[in-house]
């Protein structure tokens, strides 16, 4: 079945350092990959997605690219700020009637001023 | 826009009790989901509906989850009776329903503790 792979946290930086939070998935078809981000006392919220091999998805200066070759959509970031300090889940959907999200176990991040 | 509400927002309940959770998805979304999470993992499905039919309830434990969505709007998720290991947060999260690999909106999740 399909299934997502995140490295396992926690992560501690130091601020404006640079971020990877690797992930691989496994899918039977074309899944659409995203990565979610879950503030402290918060709900999970959409970083970035990307739905095609090659795709980059960024935001909040975050990026992911959809590596087909390697079924790879790593996180990464030039440099961390505290304000992300917060839990990473990397997830898949194939859509449809199987639009679920199958989520990895989850990064979490901390960031020392 | 307003987002997916729910509530409540914490529930502490003893083993072998009922409880209920309730779920207002994003205005005009048609397709509704109800996600477990255990501490330290990652959110699992337990059941997707797509206006007030259910398209997936594999993942549900039927004997003790119930859920519904009668009018197509608001659902609610059940649990009777509560087992120890049904302590985690319960997620629903939203989409419109009229593509293909379309984001999914969260709501902030009710903690559920079962002593």
């Amino acid at each position: 079945g399909n299934s997502v792979t995140q490295m396992e946290g926690p992560v501690t930086l130091s601020e404006e350092a640079f971020l990877t939070i690797n992930c691989t998935y496994t899918a039977t078809g074309y899944p659409s990959l995203f990565w979610y981000v879950q503030y402290p006392g918060e709900g999970l919220q959409l970083l970035l997605k990307a739905t095609k091999a090659d795709d980059k998805g960024s935001n909040k200066g975050f990026e992911a690219t959809y590596r087909k070759e390697t079924t790879s959509f790593h996180l990464e970031k030039g440099s961390v700020q505290v304000s992300d300090s917060a839990v990473y889940f990397c997830a898949l959907s194939e859509g449809g009637s199987q639009g679920n999200l199958i989520f990895g176990k989850g990064t979490k991040l901390s960031v020392k001023p | 826009e307003a987002g997916v509400a729910q509530s409540p927002r914490y529930k502490i309940i003893e083993k072998r009790q009922s409880v209920a959770f309730w779920c207002n998805p994003i205005s005009g979304h048609a397709t509704l989901y109800w996600y477990q999470q255990i501490l330290g993992q990652g959110p699992k499905l337990l059941i997707q509906f797509q206006n007030n039919g259910v398209v997936d309830d594999s993942q549900l434990p039927k004997d003790r989850f119930s859920a519904e969505r009668l009018k197509g709007v608001d659902s609610t998720l059940k649990i009777q009776p509560a087992k120890l290991e049904d302590s985690a947060v319960y997620l629903c999260a939203s989409s419109s329903g009229t593509e293909e690999r379309e984001t999914q909106y969260f709501g902030p999740g009710t903690r559920l503790l079962v002593l």
